[in-house]
């Protein structure tokens, strides 16, 4: 099982671009989530689903947009790119959250620089 | 606002000894808490986690530690490896998902 991966790695945009991002698991978790890294500030949720065909605002959902056309895919799409976008975007899944707590597992990463 | 709290940036030890990672939190509403560790260039990995209705628990080396009344949480690590140099992140359960601390990096010193 390759378990939670993210497409791509790094990427360079230049201010006003678009591009999107693609994270696949395998692991037939109901719940995926997009959190983005910044340099002293941990993570923070950008939008999550539920299921495939639904999705909701986290955190910080300003400027990105979300698709799960299917259960084992979920999309962050940037339309106007900002500097203040540069920033390590990680995406995790889980199995429905009940009772209790599901763990997160972690994709590896994508570097985004927005010039 | 920040809601989960890790006042110290970095912490170094010595091999052998123990690593005591501390976090803050403000919202009583928080069912679990977790510390998930990092590695550079790689994603989060879950480490140990408690219930808000436990005040301790323990995996191998690592120890969760949670005073609900000073809203504190800390993690043990005894004895410290080498190994378990990098990035550790305190996150609180929510309906959403995670709310994460800004970490506190471990360097473990031969």
């Amino acid at each position: 099982n390759a378990g939670v991966t993210q497409t791509p790695k790094f990427r360079v945009l230049k201010t006003g671009q678009s591009m999107t991002l693609l994270c696949a698991q395998d692991m037939n978790h109901e719940y995926m989530y997009w959190y983005r890294q910044d340099p002293g500030m941990g993570l923070r949720l950008i939008h999550y689903s539920v299921g495939e065909g639904t999705t909701a605002k986290g955190e910080v959902p300003d400027g990105y947009n979300v698709s799960r056309l299917k259960k084992q895919n979920f999309l962050l799409g940037l339309e106007s790119a900002a500097p203040s976008q540069t920033s390590v975007y990680f995406c995790a899944s889980s199995h429905l959250q009940g009772q209790g707590w599901n763990e997160q597992f972690f994709g590896p990463g994508t570097r985004l620089t927005v010039l | 606002d920040q809601q989960v709290k890790q006042n110290s940036p970095s912490l170094s030890v010595q091999e052998g000894r123990i690593s005591i990672l501390n976090c803050d939190y403000t919202n009583s509403m928080f069912d679990y808490f977790l510390w998930y560790k990092k590695y550079p260039a790689e994603g989060p990995t879950f480490l140990i986690s408690i219930s808000s209705i436990k005040d301790k628990n323990e995996d191998g080396r690592f120890t969760v530690f949670l005073n609900k009344s000073a809203k504190h949480l800390s993690l043990h690590i005894v004895p410290s490896q080498p190994g378990d140099s990098a990035v550790y992140f305190c996150a609180a359960s929510e309906v959403r998902g995670l709310r994460f601390g800004a970490g506190t990096r471990l360097t473990v010193k031969p």
